[in-house]
């Protein structure tokens, strides 16, 4: 199970945390990817983490604005992101990506966190 | 790697056979998959590397292709299959993952 919070409200430019906490399967065996939804808009990966943090990829509409980070020890993956912009704005997903000697896709996801970027 | 999904919209009646299309701007070393999404709801994986049903996907669900084109088959559709769909891939290199911008499969 995949639950998102830290969603909210924010101004342009300003930061929000995004967290991720996960149950019922062992963490550290996974990638993870956090993925975007504008309103009425399709789905935009963001970034992705290996289990251990050693891999660690962003797409170049958030690349050094947003920081993907993991806590094994406390099952959490996390989503920092600064110098936020009104295209922002979204439902934010987490999901579970395996990968392995293929690609075995995003199998598992949580119910989003609504972000809203205005002044 | 750009994925092109075609048609945009598709009108069905259930019982009818939707043939959903994903194109790559070019072609690539890795796997496709794809997702149904609902009003309201996260995603759901139901097919991957290119043609084998994730767990609990029913068998009217089935992928296919190779190179640059994909296809994603629903042998008769049930009312609970209205959704949009969307493919994506994760490549190789560079490592990045796309998807495509959906199709919204709506009940004629």
């Amino acid at each position: 199970q995949l639950v998102e919070s830290g969603g909210g409200l924010a101004k342009p430019g300003g930061s929000l945390r995004l967290s991720c906490a996960v149950s019922g399967f062992p963490f550290t065996d996974y990638y993870m990817s956090w993925v975007r939804q504008a309103p009425g808009q399709g789905l935009e990966w963001l970034a992705y983490i290996s289990g251990r943090s050693d891999y660690i990829n962003y797409a170049d509409s958030v690349k050094g604005r947003f920081t993907i980070s993991r806590d094994n020890a406390k099952n959490s993956l996390y989503l920092q992101m600064n110098s936020l912009r009104a295209e922002d704005t979204a439902v934010y997903y987490c999901a579970r990506d395996v990968v392995g000697a293929d690609y075995y896709g995003m199998d598992v996801w949580g119910q989003g966190t609504a972000v809203t970027v205005s002044s | 790697i750009v994925l092109t999904q075609s048609p945009v919209t598709l009108s069905l009646s259930p019982g009818e056979r939707a043939t959903l299309f994903c194109r790559a701007s070019q072609s690539f070393r890795s796997s496709l998959a794809w997702y149904q999404q609902k009003p309201g709801q996260a995603p759901r994986l139901l097919i991957y590397e290119t043609s084998y049903r994730a767990t609990g996907i029913p068998a009217r669900f089935s992928g296919s292709g190779s190179g640059t084109d994909f296809t994603l088959t629903i042998s008769s559709l049930e009312p609970e299959d209205f959704a949009v769909y969307y493919c994506q891939l994760r490549g190789n290199w560079p490592p990045a993952v796309t998807f495509g911008q959906g199709t919204r499969l709506e009940i004629k």
